[in-house]
């Protein structure tokens, strides 16, 4: 079975600073990964995926992610926050095989960037 | 990428009383995927839905509660039936659609009282 944690329930962060939210996931063979992001009262809009390749991937709104299989991690990353990228952070797993295509989601990063 | 309109976007109801909740793809897709979303939690899938069969519930999720029409494949409905304050969530209708992420619709709020 595959699982997604996300350990950080709440992360602050100044604007103009960095910000990383941290993801972590176990699935059998070779992972898709993804990041998706939630507004208020909006459904999840897909930010950034891995499949293979290049460990560092870049998405939209300026969001990257760097894939580290040795653990097993797949952490978001943005250079320089905005007050604009506050919201709710889903990373998501899905195997590398089969036709379904069912994510698995961790619980969720609330991000709340301050002024 | 794919556009999904779901509807309706809100809506609050009775207990004991059925919401059937649409969702419309602009292309066809082969599946459709059913999540809820409670309040401060994560998504899970309730079930997939297939063109001309019926659809696979996820543990936990039975047809009984949740049917799910496939019609086509640019639709799908999923009906919350005999509702609970319980079944209060958010209930999102996901696509993939050519590449490896998903789509999602904007989600169906549902308050149960």
């Amino acid at each position: 079975a595959q699982s997604v944690a996300q350990p950080e329930d709440q992360v602050n962060v100044a604007e103009g600073n960095p910000l990383t939210v941290k993801c972590t996931y176990s699935v059998s063979g070779n992972p898709y990964l993804f990041w998706y992001v939630q507004y208020p009262n909006r459904g999840l809009q897909f930010l950034l995926k891995y499949i293979t390749g290049d460990n560092l991937v870049k998405g939209s709104y300026g969001f990257e992610a760097e894939f580290n299989k040795s653990q097993t991690s797949f952490h978001l990353k943005k250079p320089s926050a905005l007050v604009s990228d506050s919201a709710l952070y889903f990373c998501a797993v899905s195997p590398l095989s089969g036709s379904a295509r069912q994510l698995t989601f961790g619980s969720g990063t609330q991000l709340t960037v301050l002024p | 990428s794919a556009v999904i309109s779901q509807k309706p976007s809100r809506d609050i109801c009775q207990r004991g009383t059925s919401l059937t909740i649409q969702c419309q793809v602009d292309s066809q897709v082969t599946m459709m995927f059913w999540y809820r979303q409670q309040p401060g939690q994560s998504l899970t899938l309730i079930a997939t839905a297939n063109q001309g069969s019926e659809a696979t519930y996820e543990s936990g999720f039975v047809i009984d509660k949740f049917p799910i029409s496939r019609p086509n494949l640019t639709f799908s409905t999923l009906t919350v039936s005999n509702m609970s304050p319980e079944d209060s969530s958010i209930y999102l209708c996901s696509v993939h659609s050519g590449g490896t992420e998903a789509f999602f619709g904007q989600g169906t709020r549902l308050t149960v009282v």
